[in-house]
């Protein structure tokens, strides 16, 4: 059984702070997605990494995949209040069609 | 470009009424559907998810049963609600792999 642990679940930081969360997964899969969800809303896509070394970045978010070792990481650079959310990671089992979802990083970003 | 749409975005209903909550894609043929429940605070729950027309896959046995009437039509209902229905029900489409694209969300409260 496929299983997706995140950590940690709930992260405070002052802004300008640099962060990871990280996203471990228990079964081969080459494709990941992170998601953010903001307080009462849906989710959004934020990055879909999709083989061992991808990197992708987006403003002060960068995400990276490591197959072999089954992990992903999210990493905050210099942090600011707009990035205050709910991250999810998601792995894909590839032989249905279904995501496997982490519990979610509660981030809160204190001014 | 694809776009979903699920309504109502709130709803509160008694214990023991029905429930139908709908959602619909456009742009897209034949795309795989999901119904996702979110308790609060928590990870995503799948609950149902469907790769054509009739063909529903249940994932946790439950209250709710879910129907696709047409294509791009996907519809989570309930009989008799419990009190354990209440959470943030989300709608998501994919094609192809399972990268999910998400609705809105309706947030549902039995009372």
């Amino acid at each position: 059984e496929l299983k997706v642990e995140q950590n940690p679940l709930f992260l405070s930081m002052q802004e300008g702070k640099n962060y990871t969360i990280y996203c471990n997964y228990s079964t081969t899969s080459d494709r990941l997605y992170w998601y953010r969800q903001d307080p009462g809303k849906s989710l959004e896509s934020l990055f879909v990494l999709l083989s061992n070394g991808a990197v992708k970045q987006e403003g002060r978010l960068m995400a990276s995949l490591d197959t072999k070792a089954r992990l992903s990481t999210l990493h905050i650079t210099a942090a600011v209040h707009d990035l205050s959310a709910t991250y999810f990671c998601a792995v894909d089992m590839a032989s249905n069609y279904q995501l496997i979802w982490g519990a979610g990083t509660k981030l809160i970003i204190k001014p | 470009s694809q776009t979903i749409h699920q309504w109502p975005a709130t709803l509160v209903q008694p214990v023991g009424s029905p429930l139908s909550l709908e959602c619909t894609v456009e742009g897209t043929s034949n795309p795989n559907l999901y119904w996702y429940r979110q308790a609060a605070g928590r990870g995503l729950q799948l609950l149902f998810y469907s790769v054509g027309i009739g063909q529903i896959s249940s994932e946790v046995p439950q209250n709710l049963s879910a129907s696709r009437p047409q294509d791009r039509q996907f519809i989570l209902s309930s009989k008799k609600l419990l009190l354990s229905d209440s959470g943030f029900y989300l709608c998501a489409w994919s094609v192809l792999r399972p990268e999910a694209f998400f609705g809105q969300g309706t947030r549902l409260t039995v009372v």
